[in-house]
């Protein structure tokens, strides 16, 4: 089945500087791939999502790319802010649509002042 | 405020026992999936329904089970239980059924086993 590995699992940076969180998968039929943020006692949302018939989407700061070839996503975030300081989780949707979605073990995002 | 609301928002209860935990999709929203959140297992897929029927199915256990009523809200009922079931529970909502709409988490409910 699907494996989903996340690094870096703890991020530390400037406020304004950039935050890269990087993820893998292991099957290659996977065609969708949605990145979570989550704040301190609440749920997971929805910040960004790619399909696998795309190299890259953007939204205002928020940007993921998608390597296909080498089976691995990563989630941009430029000018970073306090409010960004959250738990960034990614995820993966096997091909297969019996399977089950799968998710990285989460990044801790601090942004310093 | 996603729209999805979860009851109770903690609930502690011994080893053995049965909980159930319920869930209202938001408004307009067929789907209801459930998952689990703990430290060593992360973020778990267990099961989704859609408009009463069981959809898909990912991490559940057999003492685990849940149902979608007609008015749309959702329950997860946990049986037996072991104090690896210590966990935050989430449901999420979305107006469809496939896996790769847009999901709408509630706030979640902590379930603490003694």
């Amino acid at each position: 089945g699907e494996n989903v590995e996340q690094h870096p699992s703890t991020l530390s940076v400037q406020e304004g500087d950039s935050a890269v969180i990087k993820c893998t998968y292991s099957d290659s039929a996977s065609n969708y791939f949605p990145w979570y943020k989550q704040e301190l006692g609440k749920g997971p949302q929805l910040i960004i999502d790619i399909r696998s018939n795309v190299g890259e989407k953007k939204d205002q700061r928020i940007a993921v790319t998608l390597n296909k070839t080498a089976k691995h996503f990563s989630l941009h975030i430029t000018e970073t802010q306090p409010e960004d300081s959250a738990v960034y989780f990614c995820a993966a949707l096997p091909g297969n649509r019996d399977d089950k979605i799968i998710f990285g073990k989460g990044t801790r995002l601090h942004i310093l002042p | 405020d996603s729209g999805v609301t979860q009851t109770p928002k903690h609930l502690i209860t011994a080893t053995g026992q049965r909980v159930t935990l319920r869930c209202s999709p938001r408004s307009g929203d067929l789907s209801v999936y459930w998952y689990q959140q703990s430290l060593d297992q992360g973020l778990q897929f267990l099961i989704q329904y859609y408009n009463g029927e069981e959809r898909a199915k990912g991490n559940i256990l057999e003492r685990f089970s849940a149902q979608q009523f007609p008015d749309l809200h959702s329950e997860l009922n946990l049986s037996s239980l072991e104090l690896g079931d210590s966990a935050l529970y989430f449901c999420a909502s979305s107006p469809g059924w496939g896996l790769e709409e847009t999901q709408y988490f509630g706030p979640g409910t902590r379930l603490l086993v003694l």
